[in-house]
């Protein structure tokens, strides 16, 4: 089975400064990891995803993660927040064999502050 | 550009009370989706569908849900007898194949029971 872990419900960073969001995932297979974004009162949308590709992927909005086999991790970063990157974010994990479907973490709320 | 869409926005029902949550996935896509997320909760994989059949539920998808694609464009989610705890953002998705690529969502729709 497959599971996601974010660390930290709520993450407030100043603007400017280094956004790190953090994904530990678990699957038995190889897995597709994905990042995406709900900004308020909106749908999900996709920032990035990791295909067994490169492993260091980037996204929209100068948003990138790093795939890290050892670590079981995919964290999210960017280099300099922007008030606008304030929302929800949700790192999900797939292997996209047969039925299975993204399996979602909890989200990790950022907020951007002036 | 493609996107799926969902309707209304924005439902309040009574208790007891049946509701039909409409969906409109990419015109290509094979593979449907219904999500919901609980008001701060993580996102919930409620059920898959492909090929006119349910492929995979949760446990959350039970009796009282019920999917349907009834014309080939609409994917619908209804809830037979709904209950407060149904309150949620409900999230459809479709894809186009079990690979790599990206599920889209659509915008959710926000179910109240009161």
């Amino acid at each position: 089975a497959q599971s996601v872990t974010q660390l930290g419900s709520h993450v407030s960073v100043s603007e400017g400064a280094l956004v790190l969001l953090r994904c530990n995932y678990s699957s038995s297979v190889p897995p597709y990891l994905f990042w995406y974004v709900q900004y308020p009162n909106q749908g999900l949308q996709l920032l990035l995803k990791y295909t067994s590709a490169a492993t260091l992927v980037k996204g929209i909005n100068g948003f990138e993660a790093e795939f890290k086999k050892s670590e079981t991790s995919f964290h999210l970063t960017k280099p300099s927040a922007h008030m606008s990157d304030a929302a929800e974010y949700f790192c999900a994990v797939s292997d996209f064999s047969g039925n299975t479907p993204l399996v979602f973490g909890k989200g990790t709320r950022l907020s951007v502050i002036a | 550009e493609p996107e799926v869409t969902q309707t209304p926005s924005h439902q309040v029902t009574q208790m007891g009370q049946e509701v039909i949550l409409r969906c409109v996935p990419i015109s290509n896509h094979l593979y449907f989706y219904w999500y919901r997320q609980i008001l701060g909760q993580k996102v919930e994989f409620l059920v898959s569908f492909y090929n006119n059949e349910i492929s995979e539920k949760s446990e959350i998808f039970d009796d009282q849900f019920s999917v349907e694609r009834p014309d080939g464009s609409n994917f619908t989610l209804k809830i037979r007898s709904t209950k407060l705890e149904d309150s949620a953002m409900y999230f459809c998705a479709s894809l186009y194949q079990r690979d790599n690529t990206e599920a889209f969502f659509g915008q959710g729709t926000r179910l109240t029971v009161v």
